[in-house]
């Protein structure tokens, strides 16, 4: 089973920031958070990841609370084409590579 | 990052019959997966092909119904055998570049229909 826990559908304004939450309360202390997302008709796409701290990149932030039972991915400013569903998963250090998919959030963004 | 080719991008096949689905990487990988999305779902891992050696399967997969072969670095191919409806998805086959934490690169997906 998947070791997280998102909303199954958000709606964000075109232009506006989308945060995107994400719970993962029996994270281990050597597993990451992955964000990856999956635009209609195309394999999944990796986003961000981290540990502990505060990632960004040309995509996203991840900010990952300090207990880092909980996430949120922020797109800062969201366009049409960022209509996807988003997938957080937590993976081990051990890295087998396996990634388990929940059921993602639906992040449909509106003109 | 990969670029990952995945064979055919599509098809309709009969009740019965195999299909073979080929994955190829512009690079040598160190971790192939073969994952199966069934309509209006997420995705889930089949299994794990190992370069020369036997697949890893996760539970409910077994090799007979999902031969996977992995003759080198660069490329797998995955087998649907003895199709059924139930058969119906995307097959998708997916990489891992390097050592340590790294994110996986995914194909496009193989979009089967079973008759």
């Amino acid at each position: 089973d998947a070791k997280t826990t998102q909303p199954p559908s958000m709606d964000c304004a075109e232009g506006r920031a989308a945060n995107l939450p994400c719970n993962h309360s029996t994270i281990s202390g050597n597993e990451y958070v992955y964000w990856y997302r999956q635009i209609h008709s195309q394999g999944p796409q990796y986003i961000i990841h981290g540990l502990k701290n505060n990632e960004t990149n040309e995509m996203a932030s991840l900010i990952i609370t300090e207990d880092r039972k909980s996430s949120t991915l922020i797109l800062p400013h969201a366009t049409l084409r960022d209509t996807a569903v988003y997938y957080c998963i937590v993976q081990s250090s051990s890295n087998t590579g396996k990634l388990i998919f929940g059921q993602g959030t639906t992040l449909q963004v509106k003109p | 990052s990969a670029v990952i080719s995945q064979k055919p991008s599509r098809d309709i096949c009969q009740r019965g019959t195999s299909l073979t689905i080929q994955c190829q990487v512009d690079s040598q990988v160190t971790m192939m997966f073969w994952y199966r999305q069934q309509p209006g779902q997420s995705l889930t891992l089949i299994a794990t092909a190992n370069q020369g050696s036997e697949a890893t399967y996760e539970s409910g997969f077994v090799i007979d119904k999902f031969p996977i072969s992995r003759p080198n670095l660069t490329f797998s191919t995955l087998t649907v055998s003895n199709m059924s409806p139930e058969d119906s998805s995307i097959y998708l086959c997916s990489v891992g570049v390097g050592q340590g934490h790294q994110p996986q690169h995914f194909g496009d997906g193989t979009r089967l229909s079973i008759l």
